[in-house]
């Protein structure tokens, strides 16, 4: 199965950039996705294939990266953002989701 | 607006079977493929597998494939996921979602929780 690996947390203060990356044990072409989870939430679909934004999110949220490497990049943070960022990857079966990145506002 | 609504989690006896069902409705139903993912209490998401929009091929994640069946009834705008021989680490959120090209999950039910225990 394709690994894939994300940092468990970050702190950022409202107003910065922040970057989640996820990394891929092989190749996964541009078939990666990003999805915010908030507390007692289902995910919600933010990046699609890498770097495309899905319908009715902010462009405060954008995504690069193909082959093994990818990040999300909110800029600016804003406090609402406070919750886990996963990475998905749909290239290789079985579809495998990252560990999550809990991301904390200061 | 896209609404998937899932039901019929609840505690489970391990041996047990369980089947969870996921209405629709806000899209076409038999237009897109759909998919079963979970998450355990440690939040670990897993794909468990999808059907094809007309519900003639199923895919599924090897370690789950010989206890879980994905069926649909376009009719009634219904997926569903027979769960049997339920062990205590299927313990979980089930999530019904809908596949869009790319096979990105584009929108998901609010879950509905499984727990596995005697």
């Amino acid at each position: 199965d394709t690994v894939l690996t994300q940092s468990p947390a970050l702190a950022v203060s409202p107003g910065e950039r922040v970057s989640i990356s996820c990394r891929a044990s092989e190749g996964v072409n541009s078939y990666m996705h990003w999805y915010q989870q908030k507390p007692g939430q289902q995910p919600k679909l933010l990046i699609y294939k890498a770097s495309n934004l899905a319908s009715g999110v902010p462009a405060r949220f954008s995504g690069s990266g193909s082959g093994t490497d990818f990040t999300l990049t909110i800029d600016p943070v804003e406090a609402d953002d406070t919750a886990t960022y996963f990475c998905q990857q749909s290239w290789n079966d079985p579809r495998t989701f990252g560990g999550g990145t809990k991301l904390e506002l200061k | 607006e896209v609404q998937l609504v899932e039901s019929g989690g609840g505690l489970v006896q391990p041996g047990a079977s369980l089947k969870l069902s996921c209405v629709a409705s806000g899209f076409t139903f038999s237009d897109y493929w759909m998919s079963w993912v979970r998450q355990t209490p440690g939040k670990t998401m897993e794909w468990i597998g999808d059907i094809k929009y007309d519900g003639s091929y199923t895919n599924y994640a090897p370690s789950l494939k010989n206890r879980f069946t994905i069926s649909r009834d376009n009719a009634k705008s219904t997926l569903y996921l027979q769960m049997s021989n339920v062990r205590s680490e299927d313990t979980a959120t089930y999530y019904c979602t809908r596949v869009s090209p790319g096979r990105t999950f584009d929108y998901w039910g609010q879950g509905v929780m499984v727990t596995v225990s005697s």
